[in-house]
């Protein structure tokens, strides 16, 4: 069963950049796609982007200009850089797998979550 | 863009049987998955593909899809299924990840 274990910073301030690792264990690493996704308090998910297994990377247009997702084969483990942190990017981030199976697609494991707060 | 557009809340009384829909273009192309999620807690896979279900989902979450609507169905709803449930889709246009905006399920 694999199982996603997240950490980083928790409360940063205005232009910092959010960095986020997610490591994974109890599985394979390699040959699935990995993905962030965030949830604003009290409102829905957002998908902000995804690597694969050979490190090319998809991401929500909205954010593409500050994301970088990197993949670090070497400790089964994927990471997370935002970079221009500002107050509407408050939010809980969590790691995912995906499966990608046209036409089905879909997250079948999650990490814990990271509240984010950005803050002067 | 691209979306997928869900009713903010529904209510179904205890043991009775509820449906939430998930409605976008994506979905003539490509499955919905469903997550469900309790206060606190990270979402959880209840439904993906066409109509299945993760190891310990129960068999009353069941899935479908009719052109661009898709459905997630609840029959015989218990309390620990109160909860906000989420579609989601793989979509061809520029923004290849979709999440509708979650349905609140209150069970009376």
């Amino acid at each position: 069963q694999v199982q996603l274990q997240q950490w980083g910073a928790g409360l940063l301030k205005p232009s910092e950049t959010l960095s986020l690792t997610c490591a994974v264990y109890g599985g394979s690493f390699s040959g699935y796609s990995w993905t962030w996704i965030r949830q604003p308090p009290g409102k829905g998910l957002e998908w902000i982007g995804e690597i694969n297994h050979s490190g090319s990377t998809n991401y929500n247009p909205s954010l593409k200009s500050r994301v970088t997702i990197s993949l670090d084969t070497s400790r089964n483990q994927f990471s997370l850089k935002l970079s221009s942190m500002t107050a509407a990017d408050t939010a809980v981030y969590y790691c995912a797998r995906v499966i990608l199976q046209r036409p089905k697609g879909y997250f079948d494991s999650w990490g814990q979550g990271t509240l984010v707060t950005v803050s002067s | 863009s691209s979306e997928l557009t869900q009713d903010p809340a529904v209510s179904v009384p205890l043991g009775q049987t509820v449906s939430i829909t998930c409605q976008g273009d994506s979905l003539r192309g490509y499955y919905a998955s469903w997550y469900q999620q309790k206060p606190g807690q990270a979402p959880v896979l209840v439904i993906y593909g066409k109509n299945n279900r993760p190891s310990g989902i129960p068999d009353r979450f069941s899935g479908s899809t009719s052109g661009n609507t898709a459905s997630l169905t609840i029959t015989g709803a218990q309390a620990e299924d109160e909860a906000d449930y989420y579609c989601n889709s793989r979509d061809s246009s520029d923004n290849p990840v979709l999440f509708g905006g979650g349905t609140k399920v209150t069970v009376l």
